[in-house]
């Protein structure tokens, strides 16, 4: 079973503290990775791609990812209390039997920014 | 750009009747299509996958003749509840993946859909 792994949480952090949200995945040879943002009753909403070693920035939000320790991150920096969400970690793995890439979500890990 | 649709955005039905969803792309080219089905504070849980053309590949413990899918055009995906019942209401959501990337997906806003 290819899984991906998440904290549910939650994660509580105060106003303009640094949130940080972790993921593991169980399938090496990923390429893709993914973190989403969900409010409660809506559908996700893509915040960050990630397909290489290292760190990508935008904005307040830094992805980061390890391939070797299977490995992928989100930092939100300043957190506001509108980033309040959970916050889903998707894995894009190779399924032979189709030759396709299917996403594959965490369970997702709620993230609460008090004032 | 990469904007996908989803119509309607909640229905309620009776138990025993059939309820169509739509999932359109409306700015790009989308071969591939995901359903997902979310339950109240639960994680998203892909149902099938849809390529244009092709039949639809379903999940494991989805029945495929309850939900009917149906891709028939690079826009356009349809998911169909057979013979709904009251355990089949749930928050419905197709995402796309745009033609040029194979990587990406950008979701709908979601269906909630409840059977009385």
């Amino acid at each position: 079973q290819k899984e991906v792994e998440q904290n549910s949480g939650p994660l509580s952090v105060p106003e303009g503290a640094i949130a940080s949200l972790n993921c593991t995945y169980s399938d090496r040879g990923s390429q893709s990775f993914f973190w989403y943002r969900q409010y409660s009753g809506k559908s996700p909403e893509l915040i960050m791609s990630i397909y290489s070693n290292g760190d990508k920035e935008d904005g307040r939000f830094t992805a980061q990812l390890n391939k070797a320790s299977q490995y992928v991150s989100l930092l939100i920096r300043d957190s506001q209390p509108s980033d309040s969400a959970t916050y889903l970690c998707a894995v894009n793995i190779l399924f032979s039997s189709g030759g396709s890439y299917i996403p594959t979500f965490g369970r997702g890990t709620s993230l609460i920014v008090h004032p | 750009g990469a904007v996908v649709s989803q119509h309607p955005s909640w229905v309620i039905c009776k138990s025993g009747t059939s309820v169509k969803i739509e999932c359109r792309s409306l700015d790009f080219q989308a071969t591939t299509m995901f359903w997902y089905r979310q339950f109240p504070k639960q994680s998203l849980m892909l149902m099938a996958t849809s390529n244009e053309g092709s039949k639809a590949t379903y999940e494991q413990g989805v029945e495929k003749d309850k939900f009917l899918i149906n891709h028939a055009s690079l826009t356009l995906s349809t998911l169909t509840v057979t013979s709904a019942h009251p355990e089949d209401s749930s928050f419905y959501i197709c995402s796309a993946r745009d033609i040029s990337d194979d990587y990406e997906q950008y979701f709908g806003p979601g269906t909630r859909l409840t059977v009385t």
